[in-house]
């Protein structure tokens, strides 16, 4: 099964700065889809940005941007100019592109997650 | 608007007396699915439908039963609910199955006595 790992459970940063947020998985698939997704304090799951693994361009969604490594299976996120409604629980997501049978279709599978703090 | 729709948003109830939470979505999305958050665990799958009366397994489904009869309602059922199954759900959906960006709904909290 696909892994999802997010080795930071908690990161910090100053208002206006750039912090990283790391992700690793594990898949020996070749097609697939990533994703972040941002849990403020009401608990919404917002999606941030999403990357298709078959895409060699880092996506970007204005202050956003990752940096994806297929060949290293990571996938960070930059958040630039960190702002106060930043703060949130940050989950990183896998999900296979590849229609067939077994139990991985169509799911999403998640990080624990790593809690941002975005400090005045 | 398009949007994931969840009722009820909280609920408390007792030990084995069977709930629904109750999912719908307004965007003609083929893929459903249900999830549980817990702490330091993440977003794991109970289950997941990819059409009308067409349902499977996730990871943790144990407890739970769902339906899928009409293609915007996916209901969770809790038949006799446990004290483990204190958890916040979510609900989400896509467009089709593998290729597209799920959607979730606010979030059921759950608390089990």
């Amino acid at each position: 099964a696909q892994t999802v790992t997010q080795s930071q459970p908690e990161m910090s940063v100053q208002e206006a700065e750039t912090v990283t947020l790391s992700c690793t998985y594990d898949t020996s698939e070749s097609d697939y889809y990533l994703f972040w997704y941002k849990q403020p304090p009401s608990r919404q799951m917002i999606l941030v940005i999403r990357q298709e693994a078959y895409k060699q361009q880092n996506a970007t969604e204005n202050r956003f941007s990752v940096n994806f490594q297929k060949a290293a299976k990571s996938f960070s996120l930059k958040i630039s100019d960190s702002q106060l409604g930043d703060a949130a629980m940050y989950f990183c997501a896998y999900r296979s592109a590849i229609l067939g049978g077994g139990s991985t279709l169509g799911r999403l599978y998640f990080g624990r997650g790593t809690q941002l703090t975005v400090w005045p | 608007e398009a949007q994931v729709t969840q009722n009820p948003r909280y609920l408390i109830t007792v030990t084995g007396k069977k709930l629904t939470v109750t999912c719908s979505q307004n965007m003609n999305h083929e893929y459903m699915s249900w999830y549980r958050q817990d702490p330091g665990l993440g977003l794991r799958q109970i289950y997941y439908s990819m059409n009308v009366e067409v349902t499977d397994k996730g990871d943790v489904p144990e407890g739970y039963k769902v339906s899928r009869k009409e293609k915007r309602n996916f209901p969770l059922i809790l038949e006799s609910p446990s004290p483990n199954q204190t958890s916040l759900y979510f609900c989400a959906s896509s467009l089709r199955t593998a290729q597209e960006t799920q959607y979730f709904g606010p979030g059921t909290r759950l608390l089990v006595l």
